[in-house]
């Protein structure tokens, strides 16, 4: 069975603060998928990163950046110099790469930027 | 491109009545899925379709049927609906799976209140 935990219920940040949600997740699985999707207060889902199992790179995007570490199963997820608009409900997910592609949500994490 | 739509948007109902949540992609996806979301749960998984005639069991699919007649449409349907049944449902849809997936892609959510 597959399980993704996201231990920060809730981050409050000032703006322009750095702030690191956390994931961790577990699965059987040689080969499988992680994902980051953003939920503003309008509700809708947006994705922001997919990564492959296989590919242990950080990434970064302009503020955003992600830190893969096979070795203790943990996808974090870094914003630096955080904006009012990053306020948002963060969820980190799994799927596995055989099957139909389901995914398996953490609870996710409701970060606060204030002015 | 209209991406991923859901109808409707909003809707009360009473406890043992019945109704069909409406999903559309227009991005010819051949995997289509249901998730709730319950404040504090995240998203979990209903049901879902790998594609046309075709549906499956997620991880919660007690008290929902499913159709998927044609491929851009997915239709979820509450037989005799429960105050257990409140959540926010959202559709997704995705072109990949398995080893070449991709994001899926999200609806804008149908918030269903049962009383």
């Amino acid at each position: 069975a597959q399980k993704v935990t996201q231990a920060q219920t809730e981050i409050s940040v000032v703006e322009k603060e750095d702030v690191t949600l956390d994931c961790v997740y577990e699965t059987r699985d040689t080969t499988y998928y992680l994902f980051w999707y953003k939920q503003p207060p309008s509700g809708e889902l947006v994705f922001l990163i997919r990564r492959n199992s296989f590919d242990e790179q950080n990434e970064i995007s302009g503020r955003y950046s992600w830190n893969f570490q096979k070795s203790t199963s943990s996808f974090n997820f870094t914003i630096t110099a955080s904006q009012v608009v990053d306020s948002a409900v963060y969820f980190c997910a799994l799927s596995a790469a055989g099957g139909y592609s389901t995914l398996t949500f953490g609870k996710g994490t409701m970060l606060l930027v204030s002015p | 491109n209209a991406g991923v739509t859901q109808t409707p948007k909003f809707r009360v109902l009473k406890t043992g009545q019945s109704m069909t949540l409406l999903c559309a992609q227009d991005m010819n996806h051949e995997y289509m899925y249901w998730y709730r979301q319950d404040p504090g749960m995240g998203l979990r998984l209903i049901h879902y379709s790998v594609g046309e005639g075709t549906t499956a069991k997620g991880e919660v699919p007690d008290g929902y049927n499913v159709s998927r007649l044609k491929k851009q449409n997915f239709l979820l349907g509450l037989e005799s609906a429960a105050p257990s049944q409140t959540s926010v449902y959202f559709c997704a849809s995705s072109q990949w799976a398995g080893p070449n997936m991709r994001e899926q892609y999200f609806g804008p959510g149908t918030r269903l209140t049962v009383t």
